[in-house]
């Protein structure tokens, strides 16, 4: 059974410092992964999509990296603002069918 | 512009009272899903549909119905609200494809069940 695993669950940093999310799963099989941000009580805005046969995705500040055989994907935020403040979740697309396997998130507060 | 369009983004409602959200998505994605939000426990999977006229249970299914009649809409109905249906409802529609597409997801209904 997939599980997904995002550590730390809540991180405070001072704005401007680069910072890591790390997101792992149990098994390799896996379609893609995809990085989502929400705002409280808003939608999720996808970031990031890695798919499978990938090792990374860039998006401005942003950059997601895959290791299938270890199981894990991390998030690098470059230079952090205080705009970057939201909970970051990742999920996991099975790769026999399309059902998504969620992470618990990571809450991210970035201090002026 | 390409989006998953939920409506309304807010209800207030009481216990037994019929309600339907609807989803629409303009991308002409096959697949489309209805997940819930609780505090603590995360996303969870309500219903999906694979395409039209093709409907399956996720993992938490009571209490709720789908229809896919069109590709493009996918409402949630709530024959009879309670309580325990209180939550932060979200829709989300994807592509099939060999390489495996993303999931845009619409901006979310916020429903309290009094």
């Amino acid at each position: 059974k997939q599980e997904v695993t995002q550590i730390p669950a809540a991180l405070s940093v001072p704005e401007g410092e680069n910072l890591v999310l790390n997101c792992s799963f149990t098994d390799s099989a896996i379609y893609n992964l995809q990085w989502f941000r929400q705002d409280p009580g808003k939608g999720l805005t996808s970031l990031l999509l890695i798919q499978s046969s990938q090792r990374e995705q860039t998006s401005g500040r942003l950059n997601a990296s895959l290791d299938k055989s270890s199981g894990r994907s991390t998030l690098y935020i470059a230079a952090s603002q205080p705009g970057d403040s939201a909970t970051y979740l990742c999920a996991v697309r099975r790769s026999s069918n399309y059902q998504l396997i969620w992470g618990a998130g990571t809450k991210l507060i970035i201090k002026p | 512009e390409a989006q998953v369009t939920q409506n309304p983004r807010y209800l207030i409602t009481v216990t037994g009272k019929k309600l339907t959200v609807t989803c629409s998505q303009n991308m002409n994605h096959e697949y489309m899903s209805w997940y819930r939000q609780d505090p603590g426990l995360g996303l969870r999977q309500i219903y999906y549909s694979m395409n039209v006229e093709v409907t399956d249970k996720g993992d938490v299914p009571e209490g709720y119905k789908v229809s896919r009649k069109e590709k493009r809409n996918f409402p949630l109905i709530l024959e009879s609200p309670s309580p325990n249906q209180t939550s932060l409802y979200f829709c989300a529609s994807s592509s099939q494809g060999e390489m495996g597409y993303g999931y845009t997801f619409g901006s979310g209904t916020r429903l309290t069940v009094v």
